[in-house]
């Protein structure tokens, strides 16, 4: 079936450093979310983005997040700066329009020291 | 805002016994309600989707009523196999393109 793919699979970067994960949508998909997930806890919806704007976001993306798709290319989030607080599991997801139905990808775990 | 309960886990049975994960839900749309199940290592997959209050959902076994009246949405299934073994999520979206909104999650454990 169809497949969203996150890059890199794991990411270790010290705390105050920026960095960007990558996820490559199910071609077609115009939808794209991330969530967060703190290891042994639930999924926590972090965004929504559609015709390159932030539809919806929760509490958890703060200001030092941000998303974007140049180009319909990588859908990606970005941290700058990272906190401890960041360490996670971060879900990317894609769906069609009006289908209702979102496609996971398998996680990037991040870990900031 | 939206919200959803479900069963605290984690939960352990034997293989062929019967399962039951509750679920419950507040808002104040017309939610269609989901369950996921995410195995170790991947991404949560969509188990079924039902939109409409009164449906009933089903896949691989597992069923759901979409019940207004109570505000529920239970997972069942009658004989649970080892493969079963995974987290579901029971989880809720006012609407086809927003983002579901998740439970806690509910660990399953199938001994053989």
């Amino acid at each position: 079936g169809p497949k969203v793919l996150q890059i890199p699979s794991h990411q270790i970067i010290d705390m105050g450093q920026m960095v960007t994960l990558n996820c490559d949508p199910v071609s077609n998909h115009l939808y794209f979310y991330w969530y967060k997930q703190i290891l042994g806890q639930q999924m926590e919806f972090l965004v929504n983005f559609y015709n390159g704007k932030v539809m919806e976001k929760s509490k958890l993306f703060k200001d030092q997040f941000s998303v974007e798709r140049p180009d319909g290319s990588y859908f990606t989030l970005k941290i700058q700066p990272t906190a401890l607080e960041d360490s996670a599991v971060y879900f990317c997801a894609s769906s069609s329009p009006g289908l209702g139905k979102q496609y996971f990808g398998p996680g990037t775990r991040l870990t900031v020291l | 805002g939206d919200s959803v309960t479900q069963t605290e886990g984690p939960v352990t049975l034997s293989e062929g016994t019967s399962l039951t994960v509750n679920c419950s839900y507040e808002t104040k749309q017309y939610p269609t309600l989901f369950w996921y199940v995410q195995y170790p290592g991947e991404g949560p997959q969509l188990l079924f989707k039902v939109p409409k209050a009164n449906e009933k959902g089903s896949s691989r076994g597992f069923e759901a009523t979409y019940n207004k009246e109570a505000t529920s949405f239970h997972l069942q299934k009658a004989s649970v196999q080892e493969s079963d073994s995974a987290v579901y999520y029971c989880a809720l979206s006012d609407n086809d393109n927003n983002a579901p909104r998740f439970g806690a999650g509910t660990k399953l454990t199938v001994k053989p």
